[in-house]
């Protein structure tokens, strides 16, 4: 059975850093690529940045461009999204989603979804 | 990186055909055959209804069915049936190893 777990989100104050972690289990994890997509209270599906299998081939959404890094650890079936100078804006559930392809560029779409973690960003 | 555009709400009586259009530009929907189509329901993650335009994943209700023309992707449930009232987004490739969702549908079954 297909696993993803996030964790890592939390409370944090405007212009800080946080990490999420994507646990994946159930699967090839280097067989695909992976993603973060983000909803904020309310609002519809926006998605973040992705990463294809082999970590060549990343690519961001416009408004997280220079603040997120996305990367990915085979070894260790984890995907991670590093937060940096972090906007209320950012405030969002964080879904960690498997692509049913190897590389973003030939996205398949979206197949598998954890149950998100929640980031607010307010003083 | 503009937002595809769907409309804001779609009903339907039980037994009856909606069809969700999802506009974009020559740059996402119109130049590559990845568009994806997601079922929220309240509280709950996304679940892929239709990827790669029209292929359904295995379990999938065949009342499901994607088609493009164009700029514009469109989702057609047919046989509404109460269980399929939720949020709809769809979602393509934009280049660059970016990609874009629409702004979302809510379907409501009369």
């Amino acid at each position: 059975e297909v696993q993803l777990v996030e964790f890592g989100g939390g409370l944090v104050q405007p212009g800080r850093s946080l990490r999420l972690s994507c646990a994946a289990s159930g699967f090839t994890f280097d067989d695909y690529a992976m993603h973060w997509v983000r909803q904020a209270p309310g609002k519809g599906l926006e998605w973040v940045s992705g990463i294809s299998w082999n970590s060549g081939s990343i690519g961001y959404a416009d408004s997280v461009k220079g603040r997120f890094t996305i990367s990915r650890d085979n070894a260790k079936n984890s995907l991670y999204l590093q937060m940096n100078s972090l906007r209320a804006e950012d405030t969002a559930l964080y879904y960690c989603a498997k692509d049913t392809r190897l590389a973003v560029a030939g996205t398949g779409g979206f197949d598998y979804w954890g149950q998100g973690t929640l980031v607010t960003v307010s003083s | 990186q503009s937002a595809l555009t769907q409309p804001a709400s779609v009903s339907g009586s039980p037994g009856q055909s909606i069809t969700i259009s999802c506009t974009g530009t020559s740059n996402d929907v119109g130049s590559y055959k990845l568009v994806s189509w997601y079922q929220q329901h309240p509280g709950k993650a996304p679940k892929l209804m239709i990827y790669e335009g029209s292929k359904r994943p295995s379990g999938v209700s065949n009342r499901f069915s994607g088609s493009k023309s164009g700029n514009t992707a469109s989702l057609t449930i047919s046989g509404l049936q109460a269980e399929d009232e939720a949020d709809y987004y769809c979602c393509s490739y934009a280049g660059s190893s970016t990609l874009v969702f629409g702004g979302g549908t809510k379907l409501t079954v009369l």
